[in-house]
């Protein structure tokens, strides 16, 4: 099973970029990569999913490296509203949903003014 | 387009006890998903359905709980009997996987309280 490692917390300023690394050293081969955000009292809410080298979206974009065994997620310019806690999942197959879907420890990203 | 729907949102029960979650995904998802996630952690799959069919259950701890999915549209999760360490928030999510792209839509959760 492909587990993720994250750092437990992060800090950052209102305006910042901000970049949250995951490890994913047994990234199997047709594995995407899917970031979610979670506040609280909420479920989690999709942020941005890829295979390989960077996707972007209008909120964030999506790093990961030839090897695949990390990614890093960048949230540009960063609100109060981005507080929150950030997931990285490693497990859902090209084309389709299959199991063995692992929800990482989170980040949980604090932005102060 | 609605959300993905669950109820109760809130149930507080003595142990021993059962438990009932429903859950009624986006309209037109086949794929819908049964999470635990206790205070701190991050969601723990119990369950995956694919349509009416389970997909994944290895991590549902099968003597105490349950799930279905009838007609392949909404589901139900039970606990019985209840354990403490079965207090948790219970999330469900549905999918539509298309090429790219594979979103999860959650709901808002139930919380269970174990006393």
């Amino acid at each position: 099973l492909a587990k993720t490692t994250q750092p437990i917390s992060m800090d950052s300023y209102e305006g910042q970029e901000v970049n949250i690394t995951c490890s994913h050293n047994n990234i199997a081969t047709n594995d995407y990569i899917t970031w979610y955000q979670q506040f609280p009292s909420q479920g989690p809410r999709f942020i941005i999913q890829g295979y390989k080298t960077k996707v972007t979206n209008e909120v964030a974009s999506l790093f990961i490296p030839a090897d695949r065994k990390s990614s890093t997620l960048s949230l540009p310019r960063v609100s109060l509203s981005d507080t929150a806690v950030y997931y990285c999942l490693v497990g859902l197959n090209y084309g389709g949903s299959q199991g063995n879907l692992i929800f990482g420890k989170g980040t949980k990203l604090s932005v102060k003014p | 387009e609605a959300g993905v729907a669950q109820s109760p949102r809130y149930k507080i029960i003595e142990k021993r006890q059962s438990v009932a979650f429903w859950c009624n995904p986006i309209s037109g998802h086949a794929t819908l998903y049964w999470y635990q996630q206790i205070l701190g952690q991050g969601p723990k799959l119990l369950i995956q359905f694919q349509n009416n069919g389970v997909v994944d259950d290895s991590q549902l701890p099968k003597d105490r709980f349950s799930a279905e999915r009838l007609k392949g549209v909404d589901s139900t999760l039970k606990i019985q009997p209840a354990k403490l360490e079965d207090s948790a928030v219970y999330l469900c999510a549905s999918s539509s996987p298309r090429e790219y792209r594979d979103e999860q839509f959650f709901g808002p959760g139930t919380r269970l309280t174990v006393l």
